[in-house]
């Protein structure tokens, strides 16, 4: 089975904290992507990357960078954590047949 | 910008009976449309998905249906059980690759036994 894992379940940070959420998946998929989830909002997309070292802008970028340095690894950073930062963080990955899967997801809050 | 609406919000049927799910899409190049289902502290996970070469994909008692002519894609689930409660999303491929997707706000089913 495919796995997507993230490395926190619940995170709390102070504002103005440089904060690293980190997703791993096993299936050599090319394609990862990070998405915010909040209520009535649905998912949104902050960033993706179709493959090492590459990183395209989503819907929501601001505030937010990644990292892609192996392909099995995509890092979402929050270079100033802010209280509307304050979401659950989703990770997922697939390949070309685009059958998406998701991580557990990270409730970050900002405090 | 692509956008998809999802109808209901919220949606509570009595165990047994079925429970129907719509989207819109705005996108005319989409060719992918997905379906998840979150339970509660869990990532999304995909339960059926449909390409636009077909018009009804069918797993056992979960349907889609998908009218490309009127950007309409729906969610079919019959003889509904306690464990399908859940907040379902509806998403739809975008890009120039269609390798994106863009998501409903979600649909939250509650069946009662």
């Amino acid at each position: 089975d495919v796995k997507v894992t993230q490395s926190s379940r619940y995170l709390v940070k102070r504002t103005g904290e440089k904060v690293f959420l980190e997703c791993v998946q096993d299936m050599d998929h090319e394609n990862m992507f990070w998405y915010r989830q909040d209520p009535g909002l649905g998912l949104r997309l902050i960033y993706f990357s179709y493959d090492v070292k590459m990183k395209e802008k989503g819907d929501i970028p601001e505030g937010y960078s990644v990292s892609r340095e192996k392909k099995e690894r995509f890092s979402l950073i929050l270079e100033s954590a802010s209280t509307n930062q304050t979401s659950m963080y989703l990770c997922a990955s697939h390949t070309g047949a685009r059958e998406q899967y998701f991580g557990p997801g990270t409730r970050l809050t900002v405090t | 910008g692509e956008n998809v609406e999802q109808h209901p919000s919220t949606l509570s049927v009595q165990e047994g009976d079925s429970a129907v799910i719509k989207c819109t899409y705005s996108d005319s190049a989409s060719n992918y449309f997905p379906w998840y289902k979150q339970e509660l502290g869990k990532g999304p996970q995909l339960i059926i998905d449909i390409r636009s070469n077909v018009g009804e994909k069918k797993d056992q008692r979960i349907a889609v249906t998908l009218n490309k002519t009127a950007k309409h894609f729906s969610l079919h689930i019959t003889e509904t059980q306690p464990e399908d409660s859940a907040v379902y999303f509806c998403a739809a491929s975008i890009g120039n690759y269609g390798q994106n997707f863009v998501f409903g706000p979600g649909t939250r089913l509650s069946v009662l036994p």
